[in-house]
């Protein structure tokens, strides 16, 4: 079964509008993080975040390990936040990192 | 703190070439990994290596080979390249004892096959 499941799979939004990105993932996977594919594909850490809540900036990330789902959330967007969003999870222990389809967004001036 | 990095970043193949992608890490992780990304898709993982000497099949592991050459270097060989596998390659490294297993990527390798 879906081990990281991202939702929305697209977001479309206007400059200055605030967004939440939720990923849940199954019993299998822990050490969750969160990365940022900008357009020229390259994969940019945002988070390492297996369990509470870190902030850098505009963006904050939460996850709660007890209900399996993490929530990414992007204020104030910026058209420079566009592209895909990626999270990621530790399956059977540490040897496999398991990516969910992403979250592609764009903002709009 | 170069941290990973690929060698090749671009290359075209003709179908049934070989070749040898390269990724080298300083991070001193344990784990490394190489992972494919087709357009508009995300990550599938190729192959893992969890520690030096040993390698496992991941998602998508046919067609491929790997050597972890030793701590710092993971490479993928393409023995008999097909269209099929056209796509960007990215390599992986985390830490898989004692420390946070954060994963750090390289900048990827786009290939095509023609």
């Amino acid at each position: 079964g879906i081990q990281v499941e991202q939702s929305p799979p697209d977001l479309i939004l206007q400059e200055g509008a605030n967004s939440t990105l939720r990923c849940n993932f199954s019993d299998s996977v822990n050490n969750l993080q969160w990365f940022h594919q900008n357009p020229w594909g390259q994969l940019i850490n945002l988070f390492y975040i297996p369990s509470g809540t870190k902030q850098n900036g505009r963006l904050s990330a939460t996850t709660v390990a007890t209900e399996r789902y993490s929530l990414l959330y992007i204020s104030s967007s910026q058209t420079t936040d566009s592209g895909v969003y990626f999270c990621a999870g530790h399956s059977g222990g540490y040897n496999k990192l398991i990516f969910g389809a992403g979250t592609r967004l764009a903002v709009h001036p | 703190n170069a941290g990973v990095t690929q060698t090749p970043k671009f290359q075209v193949l003709k179908t049934g070439q070989s070749m040898t992608l390269q990724c080298a890490q300083d991070m001193n992780h344990n784990s490394m990994y190489w992972y494919r990304q087709d357009p508009g898709m995300g990550l599938r993982l190729i192959y893992y290596s969890a520690s030096e000497g040993t390698t496992d099949k991941g998602e998508v592991p046919n067609g491929y080979n790997v050597s972890r050459l030793n701590k710092r270097e993971f490479s993928l060989r393409l023995e008999s390249a097909a269209p099929s596998q056209t796509s960007v390659y990215f390599c992986a490294s985390s830490e898989s004892e004692g420390g946070e297993p954060e994963a750090f990527f390289g900048q990827g390798t786009r290939l095509t096959v023609v």
